[in-house]
Order: C-alpha cells, then sequence, then structure tokens
C-alpha cells in the first residue's frame, strides 16, 4: 500500500494563478483532511471530508476549494493565489481517530 | 486554556537521557488527545491517541500520561537516542462523534539528541 500519496511534491506559482493540489489514499478511508504548515505555527486544517460527496471548512479555509472526487482522491484547489498561500500543503485520511500524513506539497507564491 | 499548548518550543538533550514534554489543551467538549512525532522531510507519524482521563500509552521508550480534567498530558522519552530526534506534535480532538475527526495541534516541541 502506498498509504497517503499527494501531487505534486513542490510548485512555484505566480500571485493570480491557479493550481490544484492532488492526494489519493489507498486504504479506504472514509475521512481526508487538507492542512497547511507554516514557521512557527502548528498543523492547520483548511478543509475535511467526511465522507465521498461532502466536505467542510476547517480553520483556514479562505482563498481554497476542495473536490472529494471519490472515496480515494480528495483535491485542494488554489483559484488566484496570493503570497499569504505559499507553505507546505499536507494532505491526511483517516478510518476512525489516528490520521495517516502525506508527504507533503512545498508551494511558494511568489 | 483556549489553544493547544507545547513547552518547551525546542530541547537539546544528550543521548542516553530520560526527557518529557507537556501540552497543554482546553479541557471542555475533550475528545481525545493525539501524539505525533515528526520527522524532518518526512510526514508526522501517529504515536498515541487517548481518550480517558488518567490513560497511559506506551510504545518502547516512548510513553504519554492524560489528564483531562486540568487540561495536560505529558510525553516522556527514556534513554534518548539520536533517532527520536523529531518535532513532537500533539493534537486535541473535540469531535463529539461521528467518521471525522478535526485536531486542533499545538506548533509542536523540536527535540534535539546529541551522540
Amino acid at each position: 500500500n502506498a498509504g497517503v500519496t499527494q501531487t505534486p511534491k513542490f510548485q512555484v506559482l505566480k500571485t493570480g494563478q491557479s493550481m490544484t493540489l492532488q492526494c489519493a489514499q489507498d486504504m479506504n478511508h472514509n475521512s481526508m483532511y487538507w492542512y497547511r504548515q507554516d514557521p512557527g505555527m502548528g498543523l492547520r486544517l483548511i478543509y475535511y471530508s467526511a465522507s465521498e460527496g461532502t466536505t467542510d471548512k476547517g480553520e483556514v479555509p479562505n482563498g481554497y476549494n476542495v473536490s472529494r472526487l471519490n472515496k480515494r482522491e480528495f483535491s485542494l484547489r488554489l483559484e488566484s493565489a496570493a503570497p499569504s498561500q505559499t507553505s507546505v500543503y499536507f494532505c491526511a485520511s483517516s478510518e476512525g481517530q489516528r490520521q495517516y500524513f502525506g508527504p507533503g506539497t512545498r508551494l511558494t507564491v511568489t | 486554556i483556549l489553544n493547544v499548548e507545547q513547552s518547551p518550543q525546542s530541547l537539546h538533550v544528550q543521548e542516553g537521557d530520560s526527557t518529557n514534554f507537556t501540552c497543554s489543551f482546553p479541557s471542555s467538549n475533550f475528545y481525545a488527545l493525539h501524539w505525533y512525532r515528526w520527522e524532518t522531510a518526512k510526514s508526522p507519524e501517529a504515536l498515541f491517541v487517548m481518550t480517558l482521563n488518567g490513560d497511559e500509552k506506551k510504545k518502547g521508550r516512548i510513553s504519554a500520561t492524560l489528564n483531562t480534567k486540568e487540561g495536560y498530558s505529558y510525553l516522556y522519552i527514556k534513554g534518548s537516542q539520536p533517532e527520536d530526534s523529531a518535532t513532537y506534535l500533539c493534537a486535541r480532538d473535540s469531535n463529539s462523534g461521528g467518521s471525522n475527526y478535526k485536531l486542533t495541534f499545538g506548533k509542536g516541541t523540536l527535540l534535539t539528541v546529541n551522540p
């Protein structure tokens, strides 16, 4: 099992550009999450999905949209990237309390 | 306490030392407390999930305790090794049920074990 995979690993965008971060899990988990990690901050929840077809806002949803395409995949979209969205983005999944994290995507917005 | 707070922010110990650090969290609407280990250039990995007041969990040389009434958890590492060097995150789960668990993370304690 690959666990939780994320693409791309690195990305540089210019302000105003859009992009989609992809996440997939092969553990048949119902719940999936997107977090961002910034220096000096804990992991902060952007959006989560309790099950296929449902999504809910987390702590810092502004500037992002998500799609739970199917049970395996949960994508995060930046419609118009801003420098404040420079961060490391982690996807996670869970079935039960323990969350399993992907390797992260390092995004820089210039 | 409104947020999840961890102390100290960073810690340097010598190989063989035992050490511990603290996670403080709001005790109201408590559901579970998670500890994660996060090595540089890797992704966080779950160590423990604790739910009951007085819970103690152990995994090898690492153990954790939980006090839900006063809102704190301790993580202990006995006989630290260089491979224990990592950031240790705690997270509070206030979910009351269902299949999704919204975690509020602390900023972490960065542990460096010197050989």
